[in-house]
């Protein structure tokens, strides 16, 4: 069965410092993983997905399949990244999410 | 409408007592889910509609949840025999044919059992 882990359920640090969130997965495939996001007394929303390599609002995800990671990262942290973040793993249609880590980002 | 509805935004019943939860999607989508999000969980998936059919329906805790989606529109999260440990929030996300990717999630109903 798949499994998301992200090991820190808090994270602050200081607006301007690099950030990284964890995650990790177990899955018996090809995975498919993402990256959702809650900003304060708003909806969960898609930030960004691996197949895409993008970048959104400067943040970045690489999937390492040796490692089963697929951290998030911003060189540059604002303060209006603070905000819950959710990895995901899709699975036929069913999005298996990791725990959240509540991201602070300091002035 | 312009994205997933969810109502009631809140939800506070008794023990015991039968609650509906109503999601209207983005018009269009076909495929619709719900999520439960316990605190400090993230959410955890229920059913998956694809139009008017449970597509998948192994997230459903046991036979006291139920969900229906009769005209491929609107879904229905029925909960019998409430107990405290349903209290959660219950999500719902719409998709125009399935896939993450394309995923619009409600705001959720917070549903408290007392």
């Amino acid at each position: 069965a798949q499994r998301v882990t992200q090991p820190e359920k808090l994270l602050s640090v200081f607006k301007g410092a690099p950030v990284e969130l964890k995650c990790n997965y177990s899955y018996s495939g090809s995975p498919e993983l993402f990256w959702y996001v809650q900003y304060s007394r708003q909806r969960l929303q898609l930030l960004l997905r691996h197949i895409s390599r993008e970048s959104i609002k400067g943040f970045t995800a690489d999937l390492n399949k040796g490692e089963t990671s697929f951290h998030l990262k911003k060189p540059f942290a604002q303060e209006e990244d603070s905000a819950m973040y959710y990895c995901a793993l899709i699975s036929g249609s069913r999005l298996t999410f990791g725990e959240g880590t509540q991201l602070t980002v300091n002035p | 409408g312009a994205g997933v509805s969810q109502t009631p935004s809140n939800k506070v019943t008794e023990k015991g007592k039968y609650v509906e939860l109503r999601c209207d999607p983005i018009s269009g989508h076909t495929a619709l889910y719900w999520y439960r999000q316990s605190l400090g969980q993230g959410p955890e998936f229920l059913i998956y509609f694809q139009g008017t059919g449970a597509a998948d329906d192994s997230g459903l805790p046991n036979d006291r949840f139920f969900a229906v989606r009769p005209e491929g529109s609107v879904s229905t999260l029925k909960i019998q025999r409430t107990e405290r440990g349903d209290s959660a929030v219950y999500l719902c996300a719409s998709s125009l044919t399935g896939g993450a990717g394309g995923y619009t999630f409600g705001s959720g109903t917070r549903l408290t059992v007392v």
